[in-house]
């Protein structure tokens, strides 16, 4: 069957580390989000892509990237983690326009 | 921009119908999901409305008014595990670009109780 996967599903990192998080799907989708949830806020767009070797930035995408090197992954990079970084953080897949199907969720706690 | 507004938090009981209302202004409005998310888990797809009306898929109902830029989400004989974040998010689309963006509300808990 068909999947998206996130690893790690739990990360503890200190202020100004890098850390990257994974996003593998197998639907064979085109488009890839990365949204983060906060309470207070739901879930917040960080950056999407439609497609190898485009990438876009959302809502937050301060402090984030994302690099889109094949249809299976897109991996998300905070530079020099923060505090204000510690979240739950969802990649989603879709298919074009169709709805997105989301993976498991990294939380993340920057100390 | 966009904003789009849901009540925080809803308490109903098994068995009961619930409705759970959603408001929006948007831009480029291409139509609008609910999704489910129990604590701790990712959010799942419930419907999906472009045109005015509503949908039915079993025990949940989704309606939609473009005009008055509303929405709701019914759910009929509730159940106890029923009891999740139901988030209402719109879809735009950038004419130019050819882009679909998703905007979620922040969501509303309901309690489903004996």
């Amino acid at each position: 069957d068909a999947e998206i996967t996130q690893s790690p599903r739990h990360k503890i990192t200190e202020t100004g580390r890098q850390v990257t998080l994974a996003c593998h799907q197998t639907w064979n989708h085109n488009n890839m989000f990365w949204y983060r949830q906060d309470l207070g806020h739901g879930l917040r767009l960080i950056h999407y892509s439609y497609g190898v070797q485009d990438t876009n930035k959302g809502e937050v995408s301060d402090g984030y990237s994302v690099s889109r090197s094949n249809t299976e992954d897109l991996p998300l990079t905070l530079e020099s983690a923060a505090s204000s970084q510690t979240s739950v953080y969802f990649c989603a897949s879709s298919d074009r326009g169709h709805e997105q199907y989301f993976g498991p969720g990294t939380r993340l706690t920057v100390t | 921009g966009q904003n789009i507004d849901q009540p925080t938090e809803m308490t109903a009981t098994e068995g009961a119908i619930v409705q759970i209302n959603c408001t929006y202004q948007t831009s480029g409005f291409n139509g609008l999901f609910w999704y489910q998310q129990h604590a701790g888990e990712a959010p799942t797809f419930l419907s999906y409305n472009v045109l005015d009306g509503l949908e039915e898929k079993g025990r949940f109902s989704s309606f939609l008014s473009r005009s008055k830029g509303y929405s709701y989400l019914l759910l009929k004989e509730l159940q106890m595990k029923d009891s999740a974040s139901y988030l209402c998010a719109v879809r735009s689309v950038n004419s130019g670009a050819g882009s679909y963006q998703l905007t979620f509300g922040k969501g509303t808990k309901l309690s489903v109780i004996p």
